[in-house]
């Protein structure tokens, strides 16, 4: 059975500038989480998912936003964006209703110049 | 919030031999994970173990939830298993964000 897919692998973008990160979870698997991985702050929880609806959110400032789809795609928006925004950006699906099955994503890697 | 830490933050072993990698967690939770980081950034889901003891083949795990601490081990260990292993933590049990430890980076060498 697929993964979990997320396009594009590598991005460049210049500050200022908002991006949009895409997120295919496993069939079937209704919760979609995002997470931010940089050297300095380790994995960062951003928000989670559930049937088109943000059921968790991390303490991220209003410039990360996310949406998720009937289907479960989910998307993560970040506008205006800061070098500090550069990083590794994950997503994980799992079914949403018990704890295992949690799988990620190859990752988005985002860099900010 | 939760706390995770995880030790050794760095190790390095000669392939073949074994380790023993620690989580410990400041509060209680329901759900506990080790992952493991492959140098391409992939993280691949290990174990699911809130409580008690799994194996899977040169890999187990024990998690004594009462204790607030998981162990990993890794037995005659591989160059393919370098990478950073975390542990991650839910106070609920529905998958749906995880508090992460800062890791623990693992060198095999040949």
């Amino acid at each position: 059975k697929a993964g979990v897919t997320q396009t594009p692998r590598y991005l460049i973008k210049t500050r200022g500038q908002q991006v949009t990160l895409s997120c295919s979870p496993i069939s079937g698997h209704r919760s979609v989480s995002w997470y931010q991985q940089t050297p300095g702050q380790g994995l960062q929880f951003l928000f989670e998912y559930f049937s088109e609806t943000q059921r968790n959110k991390g303490n991220f400032p209003g410039r990360f936003s996310g949406r998720q789809f009937s289907n479960s795609r989910s998307e993560m928006n970040v506008s205006t964006l800061e070098l500090g925004d550069s990083a590794l950006y994950l997503c994980a699906s799992s079914p949403g209703d018990r704890g295992n099955g949690y799988t990620f994503g190859s990752g988005t890697r985002l860099t900010v110049v | 919030g939760i706390q995770v830490e995880q030790s050794p933050p760095d190790l390095i072993l000669q392939e073949g031999a074994n380790s023993t990698l620690r989580c410990n967690f400041s509060d209680s939770v329901n759900n506990l994970q080790w992952f493991h980081q492959n140098p391409w950034g992939q993280l691949i889901n290990l174990f699911y173990i809130p409580s008690g003891t799994k194996q899977n083949g040169r890999l187990s795990a024990t998690t004594v939830a009462t204790e607030r601490y998981s162990l990993l081990y890794i037995s005659s260990s591989q160059t393919t298993d370098s990478g950073v292993y975390f542990c991650a933590v839910e106070r609920n049990n529905y998958g749906q964000n995880f508090v992460f430890g800062p890791g623990t980076r693992l060198s095999v060498l040949p």
